[in-house]
Formats: structure tokens, C-alpha cells, sequence
């Protein structure tokens, strides 16, 4: 199993410039997440799908978009970027989503926005 | 809302030394806490949690914590530390309804020879 994979690893955007952020997992699991983790902030919760077909806010979905695809995939999407999206964004998965599940984290994505 | 204070941005450990990570949170109810370590380069990855019963957890990778509820803490241990305990560790908590992980900014641990 190779868990939670997250494409690109990185990568560097111009302000106005709109890219996908992709995210897969093969532990069918019906929850995923995106988080954007800054530095002295630890990590703060954007998107939240809890199945296939729905998604949630988070703390800070303020710039972002995301589609559940399918049960193992979630994207995030910036439409226009600006320099304040630069962060390391992790995608992570959980079996059902309760508070009891252990959420599964993928390797990040760092992106820098000029 | 709950929250996390980790006081502690850095802590710097001689390879063999104990290790305490202090973690500090904010919740009217019985809390659900969970400890994180993220290696370089790596996502987040669970090494313990505490929801009920025995306020002493043992986690993977020889840590322990122990839930103190008139401290509002849970606090991280470990006996000996190796050279790859270097890391950054996250305290996080949720609420006993609720999937949001409020997590605290992090204590990065340097292990020296």
C-alpha cells in the first residue's frame, strides 16, 4: 500500500496563476483532508470531504476550492494564487472521520507563490 | 473552541537523555489529544492518543504520555532518545463530537551525540 500520495512535491506559481493540487489514497477510507501548515502555526484544517460526494469547511477555506472526485481522491485548487498561499499543504485520510480515527498524512506539497 | 499551547518551540536533547515535550490545551469537556511527529520531509505520523481510561498512553516508537486533567496538559516522554527522534512533534486536540484536530504550532527536537 502506498497510503496517501500527494502530487506535485513542488512547486512555484506566479500571483494570479491557478493550479490542482492532487491527492489519492488507497486505504478505503471514506474521509479526507486538506490541511496548509505555516511555520509557527502548525497545521490548520482548509477542506474536509467525510464521503464520497461532500465536503465541508475548514478553519481557513478562504482562496481554495476541492473536489472529491472519488473515494480515493480529493484535489484542492487555488484559482488565483497569492503570496499568503505559500505553505506545505497535506492531504491525510481516515477510515470514517470520527474523532477516534487516526488520520493518515501524506508527504506534502510546498508551495511558493511570487 | 478547543486549543494548544506547546510552550516549548525548541528542544535541544544529548543522544541517551530523557525527553519531555509539554503540551497544554483549552477544552471545557473531556478532550481527545493526540501526538504527532513529522520527520523532515515527511507528512504527520500518529504516535499516540488519549480518549478515556488509563491517563498514562503508550504510544509507538518507546514514547509515552500522560493526561493530567487539573493540569489541562499531556505531556510527551520518552526515556532515551535515539539520533532519530529528531523531529517536529505536534500535540493536537478535538472535541469528543467532532473530526477537527486543533493542533498547537510544534516543538522541534534536536538530538545531539
Amino acid at each position: 500500500n502506498a497510503g496517501v500520495t500527494q502530487t506535485p512535491k513542488f512547486q512555484v506559481l506566479k500571483t494570479g496563476q491557478s493550479m490542482t493540487l492532487q491527492c489519492a489514497q488507497d486505504m478505503n477510507h471514506n474521509s479526507m483532508y486538506w490541511y496548509r501548515q505555516d511555520p509557527g502555526m502548525g497545521l490548520r484544517l482548509i477542506y474536509y470531504s467525510a464521503s464520497e460526494g461532500t465536503t465541508d469547511k475548514g478553519e481557513v477555506p478562504n482562496g481554495y476550492n476541492v473536489s472529491r472526485l472519488n473515494k480515493r481522491e480529493f484535489s484542492l485548487r487555488l484559482e488565483s494564487a497569492a503570496p499568503s498561499q505559500t505553505s506545505v499543504y497535506f492531504c491525510a485520510s481516515s477510515l470514517q472521520g470520527g474523532t477516534a480515527d487516526t488520520q493518515y498524512f501524506g508527504p506534502g506539497t510546498r508551495l511558493t507563490v511570487l | 473552541a478547543q486549543s494548544v499551547t506547546q510552550p516549548d518551540i525548541h528542544i535541544t536533547v544529548s543522544e541517551g537523555a530523557s525527553l519531555e515535550l509539554r503540551c497544554n490545551y483549552s477544552y471545557g469537556a473531556t478532550p481527545y489529544l493526540f501526538w504527532y511527529v513529522q520527520s523532515p520531509g515527511q507528512g504527520l505520523q500518529l504516535l499516540l492518543k488519549y480518549f478515556s481510561g488509563d491517563t498514562l498512553v503508550q504510544g509507538i516508537k518507546g514514547f509515552e504520555a500522560e493526561f493530567k486533567r487539573s493540569q489541562s496538559s499531556f505531556n510527551l516522554r520518552k526515556p532515551s532518545v535515539h539520533w532519530s527522534d529528531a523531529a517536529e512533534y505536534f500535540c493536537a486536540v478535538a472535541a469528543s463530537n467532532d473530526y477537527k484536530l486543533s493542533f498547537g504550532a510544534g516543538t522541534t527536537v534536536t538530538v545531539r551525540a
